[in-house]
């Protein structure tokens, strides 16, 4: 599977956007990329995903790099509750929808 | 809907005796995912089911680790003759088919070995 490269944490202060970055220079052609956050104790939860273009919906926004090389997940009001751990992954399609996690970035958030 | 259900929430037991975990998906899901979260590391593919098969367990150790769905209930992952390395947060997903779609995790099963 193509990598992901996540940094290790960020901060962010409540009620201003936060935008979380992740390279994939390796990603092919038939790759998507998803994200995915893990609050405290819980599962993972779906964030959203793209494969070309800058996805949109009630949670976050996703940019994606003309080259595709990197993605940038964008929280535009970061909240107490989205402190997280955010992942971003890459899914080959229809090849089976397990999901490899990296180590994702740690998202503080201080009021 | 109720989403993906699993049960129990926490369990213990003591080394040598066995773990039966177990997860419904979310209604009109066929493929279920394990995974497996050491303390403080990521989340680890196990192995993944459709109704009555397993289609990859690449992920899953070779002993003591098995894992089912059958066509009526819940899927079980089963772990026998447990030792603490086995204490970890287990993990089940479910998808609705094949395709590039999201996949709703439950709130896992913590498991202590003491």
């Amino acid at each position: 599977d193509a990598k992901t490269t996540q940094p290790n944490s960020m901060e962010s202060n409540e009620e201003e956007p936060v935008h979380l970055p992740c390279n994939h220079s390796t990603i092919s052609g038939t790759d998507y990329i998803h994200w995915y956050r893990q609050l405290p104790s819980q599962g993972p939860e779906y964030v959203i995903h793209g494969l070309t273009s800058n996805v949109n919906n009630r949670m976050a926004s996703l940019a994606i790099a003309e080259d595709r090389k990197s993605s940038t997940l964008i929280l535009h009001r970061a909240t107490l509750r989205d402190a997280a751990v955010y992942y971003c992954i890459l899914r080959v399609n229809n090849a089976g929808n397990m999901l490899t996690f990296g180590g994702g970035t740690r998202l503080m958030v201080k009021p | 809907n109720a989403g993906v259900m699993q049960n129990p929430r926490h369990l213990v037991r003591r080394r040598g005796q066995e773990a039966r975990l177990r997860c419904s998906p979310m209604k009109g899901h066929s493929h279920v995912y394990w995974y497996r979260q050491l303390p403080e590391e990521g989340l680890k593919f196990m192995v993944y089911l459709q109704k009555e098969n397993i289609i990859d367990e690449s992920g899953m150790p070779k002993e003591r680790f098995s894992a089912e769905f059958p066509k009526e209930g819940p899927s079980i992952l089963r772990i026998q003759q447990v030792v603490r390395g086995d204490s970890a947060a287990y993990f089940c997903a479910s998808h609705r088919d094949t395709r590039n779609t999201e996949a709703f995790f439950g709130q896992g099963t913590r498991l202590t070995v003491v």
